[in-house]
């Protein structure tokens, strides 16, 4: 069965710190795999996705991921966090064929900001 | 502007008395989908649906109900509510070879 793990449940980091937040999963072919945002109060927000082709992938709001299949992961990454980035994070995977279109999500990373 | 709607926003209700919460789209989508956000759970599918007169559970459905009679719409029905489904509800859709889902903005239920 499918699963996703985020190891972090919750990270703080300094405002300019680099940032790497951790996604594992468990499924028999390659997945299609997402990053979503939920700031406080709000709905879901797509940062990124990987669906083929070049394992590193860019998505909205300077944030980028790397699917390295060896690992089954897919870490989020940013260089440098503002403080607008506080906000939880959540690791999704997707299924090819069949049930396509469900989504089975991590338990989410919530991300702090320290000034 | 493409949209996932939710209605309503915030909802207190007693134990027992019907409720719907409706969620509706306007991209066209085929798939749509209702989650439960809980605290330490992470979003859990209650059901979802491939198209029009096509549902299927996900995985906490007991105690949901759910209609797809038409594209753009996908209500989520709780007949006799109870206070363990006091929750955060998001609607989704989606579409496409890839099924990049689309979220509403979220029903805050309590039910007490």
């Amino acid at each position: 069965a499918q699963s996703v793990t985020q190891p972090d449940i919750h990270i703080t980091v300094s405002e300019g710190a680099s940032l790497e937040l951790r996604c594992n999963y468990s499924y028999g072919a390659t997945p299609y795999l997402f990053w979503y945002v939920q700031s406080p109060g709000q709905g879901l927000q797509l940062l990124l996705k990987y669906f083929s082709g070049d394992t590193l992938v860019q998505g909205i709001k300077g944030f980028e991921a790397e699917f390295k299949r060896s690992q089954s992961s897919f870490n989020l990454r940013k260089p440098s966090v503002h403080w607008s980035d506080a906000a939880e994070y959540f690791c999704a995977v997707g299924a090819r064929g069949g049930s396509q279109g469900n989504l089975i999500f991590g338990k989410g990373t919530k991300l702090s900001v320290k000034p | 502007e493409a949209q996932v709607t939710q209605n309503p926003r915030y909802l207190i209700t007693v134990t027992g008395k019907k409720l719907t919460v409706t969620c509706s789209q306007n991209m066209n989508h085929e798939y749509m989908s209702w989650y439960r956000q809980d605290p330490g759970l992470g979003l859990r599918q209650i059901y979802y649906s491939m198209n029009v007169e096509v549902t299927d559970k996900g995985d906490v459905p007991e105690g949901y109900k759910v209609s797809r009679k038409e594209k753009r719409n996908f209500p989520l029905i709780l007949e006799s509510p109870s206070p363990n489904q006091t929750s955060l509800y998001f609607c989704a859709s989606a579409s496409g070879v890839h099924y990049e889902q689309y979220f509403g903005p979220g029903t805050r239920l309590t039910v007490t």
